[in-house]
């Protein structure tokens, strides 16, 4: 049973627009989440967390959201730039600290279009 | 920063060997995490530790053992390699919720 998912396997999105990448999730014991980025034969680099005390939180061009009665977040990435274009993990932990590991969703692969 | 180093990024071993894959963390993280990504499958996790010595089972761990004698280096063992464990393994660390990851072990199991 799939706990976090991303059900777009792919994205693609033109240069200089806004990229939305969305995950949802079942498990309502998850109170943090996460978003990394991953390139071919590298391993994946944290972009930015949220907890569910909050709603929202911003990093420069990445920007999460999180609804907690729709147990869905998604990641908007404006504007959209060519090394943008990477598989973009969404990861939740249910236990405070992390120690337990995180739960990824199988991934969206963004392209960003010149 | 924090850096996670993995000993091998590509790697070819035969059915029924022992294939070590080690990891190191320079940042005294508590937590280390061992797992696998192979293609629409995403990242699954395979085993974890929270201190020396401790060793937790993560979602997938038939066919995997770790070890931890000291904090900063974690080793996943595959008792005897094969072919379905062919995949890219990935070693983090943390000490919150935020996980650091190594840049992975391209394991192929012939």
């Amino acid at each position: 049973d799939q706990q976090v998912k991303q059900n777009s396997p792919s994205l693609s999105v033109q240069e200089g627009r806004i990229s939305i990448l969305n995950c949802d999730y079942t498990n309502s014991m998850f109170d943090y989440f996460l978003w990394y980025k991953k390139y071919p034969a590298e391993g994946p680099t944290f972009l930015i967390s949220i907890s569910s005390i909050k709603d929202k939180n911003e990093d420069g061009r990445f920007t999460v959201f999180l609804n907690k009665s729709a147990k869905h977040l998604s990641l908007h990435i404006v504007p959209s730039q060519p090394g943008d274009s990477a598989v973009y993990f969404c990861a939740a932990s249910a236990l405070a600290g992390g120690a337990d590991g995180l739960t990824f969703g199988k991934g969206t692969h963004l392209i960003i279009q010149p | 920063d924090v850096k996670v180093t993995q000993s091998s990024r590509y790697l070819v071993k035969r059915t029924g060997e022992k294939v070590f894959l080690e990891c190191v963390q320079d940042m005294d993280h508590e937590n280390m995490f061992w797992y696998r990504q192979d293609p629409g499958l995403g990242l699954r996790l395979i085993y974890f530790s929270y201190d020396v010595k401790m060793k937790e089972k993560g979602d997938i761990p038939e066919g995997y053992s770790v070890s931890r004698e000291k904090k900063e280096r974690f080793s996943l063992i595959l008792e005897s390699a094969s072919t379905n464990q062919t995949s890219m393994y990935l070693c983090a660390s943390s000490i919150q919720e935020t996980q650091y990851f190594g840049p992975g072990t391209r394991l192929l199991v012939l």
